[in-house]
């Protein structure tokens, strides 16, 4: 399969602790997205990348919010300090250059109890 | 910042009737792109819309972009139980970049 994965598709963790999630996306794919969605919501933009360079990122984002893609292949989205506001579903999705159709990964669930 | 809304928020219909999403942009796009989602799965691409006025068909559905590049419709004819799911439209603006997704329109399709 050599579509979007996203690691791991599930995420329990206790407020106050920190969490990583990973994405893979397409392999020729040079932009890659971060997307927040909870229920009955449209996905969130929370941030992209072309190739390692990161475009954009959320006014929305606090600074708990980290995001890297190091070799402009996988990516990482780290919350610090979760908060229980954080629980939802967090999107990866992957596009090829400027044109903007967007390959969306699985996601990963995060519950902060 | 880029608002993008859809109505309805829900539609409930009887297999065999038409369905129609709305979708406004508060500024003018470059491009809309149209998703849908199954419940319990991601967004899935359907099509893309670049040309002011465009009018694309996917079978039994129909999806037009307006002629301001402000709005666009998604139609679908004579719905089946397999077109349940939400739809989302999402906007890029003129400056390229990010897409903003609306908060999508939920299909329900009794038999």
């Amino acid at each position: 399969d050599t579509g979007v994965s996203q690691n791991p598709r599930h995420k329990i963790t206790k407020r106050g602790q920190n969490v990583t999630f990973r994405c893979d996306p397409i392999s020729e794919h040079n932009r890659l997205y971060w997307y927040r969605q909870t229920l009955g919501q449209g996905p969130e933009f929370l941030t992209y990348f072309q190739n390692e360079a990161q475009l954009e990122k959320s006014r929305l984002l606090s600074d708990r919010f980290s995001a890297e893609r190091p070799k402009g292949s996988f990516s990482t989205l780290e919350i610090q300090r979760t908060e229980q506001g954080d629980s939802a579903m967090y999107l990866c999705a992957s596009s090829w250059g400027t044109v903007e159709t967007q390959y969306f990964g699985p996601g990963t669930r995060l519950l902060v109890l | 910042g880029q608002q993008v809304m859809q109505i309805p928020q829900y539609q409930h219909v009887q297999e065999g009737e038409d369905f129609t999403t709305y979708c406004n942009s508060s500024t003018t796009l470059s491009n809309i792109q149209w998703y849908k989602q199954r419940p319990g799965g991601h967004p899935v691409f359907l099509i893309q819309l670049v040309k002011s006025g465009e009018v694309k068909k996917q079978k039994r559905l129909t999806f037009q972009f307006g002629e301001a590049k402000k709005n666009s419709s998604l139609h679908i004819t004579a719905t089946q139980t397999t077109d349940v799911g939400t739809y989302f439209c999402a906007g890029v603006g003129t400056n390229a970049g990010k897409s903003t997704f609306g908060d999508g329109t939920t299909l329900t399709v009794k038999p």
